[in-house]
């Protein structure tokens, strides 16, 4: 079945470091790749996707590109906050069905 | 974007007691929206999918009479765990997909439910 694997955390990062998080998925398909964001006691906001080989998902300076070859969607920022600080869930989906989580990565920012 | 709407964002209910939650999608029509559970430090566990106008598909291990979900309209859908117990409480979340827009889904805020 699809699965995705996200690295384990907690990340702890200085402002302005660099940030990867990693992610890779397996699926019997092409899927579409998402991020998502949760903030304390919060719901999950949709960060940044993309639906096929190649695509790069951008938003508020994160990206991420789907990397067929790899089966990989890497999570980057170059220059991170402390409001960045959050879980970060990477996902999948097939046409049609439900999304597959990641274990979610916390990521601490500190000032 | 999309908005996806929750009430209540946090209730206190007694052992027996029944307690329903609303999702509402706000800015559009969602014909599919899913319910999840969280736990502490975890992540979210897909209890169910709602489709408008039919019965929810549950998934393997959620008790359909115990979490009763209802989607009878386009902009809403409700979850009510019935005789609730201390070991339903939890964060509910749900979500919902727009037309269009293949397989995303945007999630609500969720729901803090604390059974006494």
């Amino acid at each position: 079945g699809n699965s995705v694997t996200q690295m384990e955390g907690p990340v702890t990062l200085s402002e302005e470091a660099f940030l990867t998080i990693n992610c890779t998925y397996t699926a019997t398909g092409y899927p579409s790749l998402f991020w998502y964001v949760q903030y304390p006691g919060e719901g999950l906001q949709l960060l940044l996707k993309a639906t096929k080989a190649d695509d790069k998902g951008s938003n508020k300076g994160f990206e991420a590109t789907y990397r067929k070859e790899t089966t990989s969607f890497h999570l980057e920022k170059g220059s991170v906050q402390v409001s960045d600080s959050a879980v970060y869930f990477c996902a999948l989906a097939e046409y049609g069905n439900k999304l597959v989580f990641g274990a979610g990565t916390i990521l601490r920012v500190k000032s | 974007g999309a908005v996806v709407s929750q009430h209540p964002s946090w209730v206190i209910c007694k052992s027996g007691t029944s307690v329903k939650i609303e999702c509402r999608s706000l800015d559009f029509q969602a014909t599919t929206m899913f319910w999840y559970r969280q736990f502490p430090k975890q992540s979210l566990m897909l209890m169910a999918t709602s489709n408008e106008g039919s019965k929810a598909t549950y998934e393997q291990g959620v008790e359909k009479d115990k979490f009763l979900i209802n989607h009878a309209s386009l902009t809403l859908s409700t979850l009510t765990v019935t005789s609730a117990h201390p070991e339903d409480s939890s964060f509910y979340i749900c979500s919902a997909r727009v037309a269009g827009e293949g397989d995303t889904q945007y999630f609500g805020p969720g729901t803090r439910l604390t059974v006494l």
